[in-house]
């Protein structure tokens, strides 16, 4: 198909970690991305990760890369309120050179 | 770093009329922009590529001579919506793309929410 999947929700406790999700369906793509949105905000790059790596940290973000299963995670250790947001997977695609979306996880942190 | 800038950031208007978006890059130039449409709760919808002194690229179902974009100069892409109406009500964002470390990445502006009455 053509979408980027993602779940909706995730909820978790403040100091604990979250993982959030994406299967993606370009086997092409060259780049796969995190963003964040903040309410009434538009997208912030969180990260990102060539299509050849499996794995990616910067601080407390971790992505994991199956390529072989088209699979993304992005893991936010140490979970604070602040992270509350909606965080989007992308993949950019080959054909036409676009950035397409998932439908976004909304994370909520419990203080 | 990069910043796209985008105005309005809110705007309301009456049904019929036009309403026009710009959309900046304020430190970088950028050759291709992006528009997307983001419903509530929902993902970004991409509507067209806007191609520097060239015609956008419209995708699949996105009506060209109802969102006219113009993307005249390297730093700037404009999208009018033409003869709103309440459904055109959404959340618009732009995004322009460029090169970070050999990766395209994109940069959004904030988002122009139109409400149609």
């Amino acid at each position: 198909g053509e979408d980027v999947e993602q779940s909706l929700f995730l909820s978790v406790r403040e100091g604990d970690s979250s993982v959030i999700n994406c299967t993606y369906t370009d086997s092409s793509s060259t780049y796969l991305y995190w963003y964040k949105q903040e309410p009434g905000a538009g997208l912030q790059l969180l990260t990102y990760i060539f299509s050849n790596m499996d794995m990616k940290q910067d601080q407390r973000l971790t992505v994991l890369l199956n390529k072989k299963d088209k699979h993304l995670s992005l893991r936010i250790a140490d979970t604070q309120t602040g992270d509350s947001a909606i965080y989007f997977c992308a993949e950019r695609r080959t054909g036409g050179f676009k950035t397409i979306f998932g439908a976004g996880t909304r994370l909520f942190v419990k203080a | 770093g990069a910043v796209v800038s985008q105005h309005p950031s809110w705007v309301i208007c009456k049904s019929g009329t036009s309403v026009k978006i710009e959309c900046r890059s304020l430190d970088f130039q950028a050759t291709t922009m992006f528009w997307y449409r983001q419903f509530p709760k929902q993902s970004l919808m991409l509507m067209a590529t806007s191609n520097e002194g060239s015609k956008a690229t419209y995708e699949q179902g996105v009506e060209k001579d109802k969102f006219l974009i113009n993307h005249a100069s390297l730093t700037l892409s404009t999208l009018t919506v033409t003869s709103a109406h309440p459904e055109d009500s959404s959340f618009y964002i732009c995004s322009a793309e460029q090169q970070s470390s050999g990766a395209n990445v994109l940069t959004f502006g904030a988002g122009s929410r139109l409400t149609v009455l």
